[in-house]
């Protein structure tokens, strides 16, 4: 399968501490994304990175790329209520240039 | 408009009824995909459009229909479907497939309950 694994599975902080989740993948990529899941609902898609990127920033969001290692890791800083979601990667196979493979995927739990 | 629209949110159906997802974008994306997402479970794809053909079928049981009558619309046509069947449908589109341009833009699903 070219599923990608995420850990943790699940992850429960406090409101202001950062979340760190990590991605790891099996083939050759064009570009790696991250989407976020509320409960029971669509996908939103928060960050993407090239495979010729190493880091990226979006507001909280830090994303790293590691191609050697086909790792990634989403880091949400400062962490509010509001993140409490399921965060998956998501990679576009180089073979499978239309197809998004998605991660499992990280349960991130934020408590006030 | 930056949305994807799916409609009924949710839908309970016997094994043998006939039911359609409807999916609709209006950002001139030229791609639209079928996913099935199971509870705790990452979204599976099911189908791609790209410029309005069919250009991926993942192995999905013939039970399931998809259709493309243009550019902003897709449906999905059930039909005798299993209990196994039962998950959220999302539909989502983006700019092209593949790429860069390739980031997805995702309806907020439609629940489904076979029963």
């Amino acid at each position: 399968s070219q599923q990608g694994e995420e850990d943790p599975q699940a992850l429960s902080i406090q409101e202001g501490e950062n979340a760190t989740m990590n991605c790891s993948y099996k083939t050759s990529i064009n570009n790696l994304q991250w989407y976020r899941q509320n409960s029971g609902r669509g996908l939103v898609h928060l960050i993407l990175i090239r495979s010729n990127e190493r880091e990226k920033h979006s507001g909280r969001l830090r994303v790293t790329l590691d191609t050697s290692k086909k790792s990634s890791s989403l880091l949400i800083t400062a962490s509010r209520a509001a993140d409490t979601a399921s965060y998956f990667c998501a990679t576009d196979a180089r073979t499978g240039f239309q197809k998004l493979v998605f991660g499992t995927g990280t349960r991130l739990l934020v408590s006030p | 408009d930056t949305e994807v629209t799916q409609t009924p949110k949710h839908l309970v159906m016997g094994m043998t009824n006939k039911k359609s997802l409807k999916c609709e974008q209006h950002m001139g994306h030229r791609a639209m995909y079928w996913y099935k997402q199971k509870a705790k479970k990452p979204p599976e794809l099911m189908f791609v459009y790209s410029y309005e053909k069919l250009s991926i079928n993942e192995s999905v049981p013939s039970r399931f229909s998809p259709e493309c009558p243009n550019s902003s619309l897709l449906n999905l046509h059930l039909h005798a479907l299993q209990p196994e069947d039962s998950a959220l449908y999302l539909c989502a589109s983006s700019q092209k497939s593949g790429g860069a341009g390739n980031e997805q833009f995702f309806g907020p699903g439609t629940r489904l309950t076979v029963l």
